[in-house]
């Protein structure tokens, strides 16, 4: 069975400040991973993928197969980017998201 | 562009009752599913739906639960005989092929309250 797990519950930065939401998953197969965030009163919506090797809002997330890690990072955090995000894992042949717990990020000004 | 929308919004029942949540997906998308998220809890998988049958469910998805597809737009996820442990903000989601890298796009969220 697959898990994912977000260690920070809350994460607090000051503005301009790096940030780094934590991510690891277990799972035994080749899975999907996914960032999806969530801001105050709106919907959960997809940030990236890992498989995009994207940069969105500046955020990027490197897939580390040897430590199991999906870390989600920005070199300078805006206040625009306090939000609740989830790490997600889907498996490759299968369309269910299993989520982490989530972070609510802060960034202070 | 085009949302996901979701109705009621917040939904009140009384333990033993019957609910239908409803959706409507996003209209060229192909497959569906809901989650449900227990306050405090994480984001849990319940059910995916294509083709007019169930493609995946959780454990979480037993007999008490069923999804339906009752015409061309809505999506509709019922819970037989609610328990206060069913308490909880359920989501709908859509996506357009289904597959491990397709994007879910979810909508706002229904609160199901059971007293």
């Amino acid at each position: 069975a697959q898990r994912v797990t977000q260690p920070e519950k809350l994460l607090s930065v000051f503005k301009g400040a790096p940030v780094e939401l934590k991510c690891n998953y277990s799972y035994s197969g080749s899975p999907e991973l996914f960032w999806y965030v969530q801001y105050s009163r709106q919907r959960l919506q997809l940030l990236l993928r890992h498989i995009s090797r994207e940069s969105i809002k500046g955020f990027t997330a490197d897939l580390n197969k040897g430590e199991t890690s999906f870390h989600l990072k920005k070199p300078f955090a805006q206040e625009e980017d306090s939000a609740m995000y989830y790490c997600a894992l889907s498996p490759g042949s299968a369309r269910q998201l299993t989520f982490g717990s989530g972070t609510q990020l802060t960034v202070l000004p | 562009e085009p949302e996901v929308t979701q109705t009621p919004s917040h939904q009140v029942t009384q333990m033993g009752q019957e609910v239908i949540l409803r959706c409507v997906p996003i209209s060229n998308h192909l497959y569906f599913y809901w989650y449900r998220q227990i306050l405090g809890q994480k984001v849990e998988f319940l059910v995916s739906f294509y083709n007019n049958e169930i493609s995946e469910k959780s454990e979480i998805f037993d007999d008490q639960f069923s999804v339906e597809r009752p015409d061309g737009s809505n999506f509709t996820l019922k819970i037989r005989s609610t328990k206060l442990e069913d308490s909880a903000m359920y989501f709908c989601a859509s996506s357009e092929y289904g597959q491990g890298l397709d994007e879910q796009y979810f909508g706002p969220g229904t609160r199901l309250t059971v007293t």
